[in-house]
């Protein structure tokens, strides 16, 4: 089984802080995604990667950054927390593979920021 | 207009009764079609990928139309465990994915 797990369940920051959203797969997928999910809004990209040093933006990259050093690890930073960015964050990865493959989400960190 | 669309709900249901959600994508370059559920406050889960002939696990039938560019899903003999809610999503250009906003289901004794 395709394992994805997040280094926090819950968080709670303050606005203006520095925030680290770790995400470790051990299938040795090449794809690896940052998602936000908001009530009404659905899962939306932040960012992804194909490779490892590699990023790409998603739909709404403003205020976060991305960097995967290793395969199996895909950070996503807050650089400067604030209250609109209290919400569920989803890792996923993916294998490059056929077309029938899909995503892989890991258990989410719910972050609060007040 | 968004690449995948689904009605919200919420479908409350009684416990027995077969229930069907329907979602529609814009973009007819899409590859390959998933239905996800997710129990509230944890992660989306796989429930089956959509295949161009339809499939069937169990109580859970999935079609494709591509000519309407349409995924449903079908539950039949609901079970108070399938309360959840469930997300379609469509894969296309290797690896961009898109998912709806998700359909709320709730079984009732």
């Amino acid at each position: 089984d395709v394992k994805v797990t997040q280094s926090s369940r819950y968080l709670v920051k303050r606005t203006g802080e520095k925030v680290f959203l770790e995400c470790v797969q051990d299938m040795d997928h090449e794809n690896m995604f940052w998602y936000r999910q908001d009530p009404g809004l659905g899962l939306r990209l932040i960012y992804f990667s194909y490779d490892v040093k590699m990023k790409e933006k998603g739909d709404i990259p403003e205020g976060y950054s991305v960097s995967r050093e290793k395969k199996e690890r895909f950070s996503l930073i807050l650089e400067s927390a604030s209250t609109n960015q209290t919400s569920m964050y989803l890792c996923a990865s993916l294998p490059l593979a056929g077309d029938t493959d899909t995503q892989y989400f890991g258990p989410g960190t719910r972050l609060t920021v007040l | 207009r968004k690449e995948v669309e689904q009605d919200p709900g919420p479908f409350n249901v009684p416990e027995g009764a077969t229930v069907a959600f329907n979602c529609t994508y814009s973009n007819s370059a899409s590859q390959s079609f998933f239905w996800y559920r997710q129990d509230c406050r944890k992660e989306p889960k796989l429930l089956m990928s959509v295949y161009s002939s339809g499939n069937e696990d169990g109580r859970f039938t999935a079609q494709l139309n591509r000519a309407s560019q349409y995924i449903s899903l079908l539950i039949r003999d609901s079970k108070l465990s399938d309360s959840a809610t469930y997300l379609c999503a469509v894969r296309r250009n290797g690896n961009q994915f898109y998912f709806g906003t998700g359909t709320s289901l709730t079984v009732i004794p």
